[in-house]
């Protein structure tokens, strides 16, 4: 149980161009998920928490008009990678977290490498 | 803010052995978790173990078990007959309890490397 899976797993646009990414919970209602950035050979880096049917919180320096983050649903959300430039080009995994029952286990998406050129 | 350190850049162990991957990690709260995620080469982070800061007892899984050291906020690794297969980046993650908005705070990764 507890599978994310997040799509397209790689994806190649032009400079200039919007890219969306999807992240979807499988087998169980997610009230949370998070979206995270990571570049080669570094950690995972935080860039917003969004719960379902409300604003997303973004982690200080990401840009929320750049980065569009949707939860329209309990096993959906999107992350819209606006206007995208090379610097953009990383590697985006989400995670989701059920909030079932006092659970606190964030689950990880296979993550969706961006290049973009 | 909370921080998590693993000073660690990379290891490396003989298939079989045994080897121990460190964290250290700063916060001033009393009801947090700490885990270790590996992430192989296919990037897909797998959580290896996972620890409540209030149990005194060490968490174990199958080889997997940690040395959890609340006083010195030390959380360290231990694999036990070390396997190809856990050849990854090993992270420590710290996760404060905050009724809801539980964010994870990663460290920097150990890069392990199993040797045949």
């Amino acid at each position: 149980g507890a599978v994310v899976s997040q799509h397209p797993s790689r994806v190649i646009c032009k400079s200039g161009t919007s890219v969306k990414i999807e992240c979807r919970s499988l087998d169980f209602q997610a009230t949370t998920m998070f979206w995270y950035r990571q570049f080669p050979k570094q950690s995972l880096m935080l860039m917003a928490t969004s719960n379902e049917g409300s604003k997303a919180t973004y982690e200080q320096g990401v840009e929320k008009d750049k980065f569009l983050i949707n939860h329209a649903s309990l096993t959906l959300s999107t992350l819209t990678v606006t206007s995208a430039h090379p610097e953009d080009s990383s590697f985006y995994i989400c995670s989701a977290r059920s909030g079932s029952g006092g659970s606190y286990e964030q689950y990880f998406g296979p993550g969706t490498r961006l290049t973009v050129t | 803010a909370q921080t998590v350190t693993q000073s660690q850049p990379e290891m490396s162990v003989q298939e079989a052995e045994t080897v121990t991957l460190s964290c250290t990690y700063d916060t001033s709260e009393n009801n947090y978790y700490l885990f270790w995620y590996k992430q192989p080469p296919s990037r897909q982070m797998i959580l290896v173990i996972r620890q409540e800061a209030y149990k005194q007892q060490n968490a174990t899984e199958n080889r997997f078990s940690v040395n959890f050291q609340k006083a010195a906020k030390s959380f360290s690794l231990k694999i036990s007959d070390s396997q190809l297969g856990d050849t990854a980046m090993y992270f420590c993650a710290f996760m404060a309890y905050q009724g809801g908005s539980e964010k994870l705070v990663f460290g920097k990764g150990t890069k392990l490397t199993v040797n045949p």
